[in-house]
């Protein structure tokens, strides 16, 4: 299985909800990231996870709380988005960081 | 500290005609490379990678790249566009050590578009 899994497709939330946004990789990768993209720019880095720990936070607000429950999967828990935070969220996974595998990602609309 | 850039923003071709993606990086360390392509609305697919082996690098879909050390470049080609081939394309570069192991800086992308 060479194949990482987003959910959901698409989303839609207030800016008072709570939601959470899941990868999932069953290739044995031990880092797994989170990337923010918005329209026509190149993904940025958010989170790193190595290990299960999470060794890089690239200085991201604390309404979005990622969780590596274990080394397959990867939770964003969202909170009191704000609308500029709509965007293409994608996860990905690589074993020692070499080439990372790019999931389908999650559309996030923040209304 | 490592950039790349990308010397094209936009890149247009005809179906069957040659593709030539350009990309220029810096690295204080000897790098790993990538490109990756994205249709819209999609994630992003490895097309192919170097990692100090072989400086002429073959991935998927026919495209090819070689990196040019003397250069500083790593240019994206394919001989023949074919129409399934439009999308974006980013350029990536990895360092292969110091405190930004693991972070992939990339290039701001190049949209390719194909016409029949």
């Amino acid at each position: 299985d060479t194949e990482v899994t987003q959910t959901p497709k698409h989303l839609v939330m207030g800016m008072t909800n709570k939601k959470s946004l899941k990868c999932e990789q069953h290739m044995g990768h031990r880092a797994m990231y989170w990337y923010k993209q918005k329209a026509k720019k190149p993904p940025e880095l958010m989170f790193v996870y190595s290990y299960e720990k999470l060794s890089i936070n690239e200085s991201v607000p604390s309404r979005f709380s990622p969780e590596c429950p274990n080394s397959s999967l990867l939770n964003l828990h969202l909170h009191a988005l704000q609308p500029e935070d709509s965007a293409l969220y994608l996860c990905a996974s690589s074993q020692f960081y070499n080439e990372q595998f790019f999931g389908p990602g999650t559309r996030l609309t923040v209304l | 500290a490592q950039s790349v850039t990308q010397l094209d923003s936009h890149v247009s071709v005809s179906e069957g005609t040659p593709v030539l993606l350009r990309c220029n990086y810096s690295s204080s360390y000897s790098p790993s490379l990538f490109w990756y392509v994205q249709h819209p609305n999609k994630g992003l697919q490895l097309l192919l990678k170097y990692t100090s082996a072989a400086t002429l690098v073959k991935g998927i879909n026919g495209f090819e790249a070689e990196f040019k050390k003397s250069e500083t470049s790593f240019h994206l080609t394919k001989p023949s566009a074919h129409m399934s081939d439009a999308a974006e394309y980013f350029c990536v570069v990895s360092p292969a050590g110091g405190t930004s192991y693991g972070k992939l800086t990339f290039g701001q992308g190049t949209i390719l578009t194909v016409h029949p």
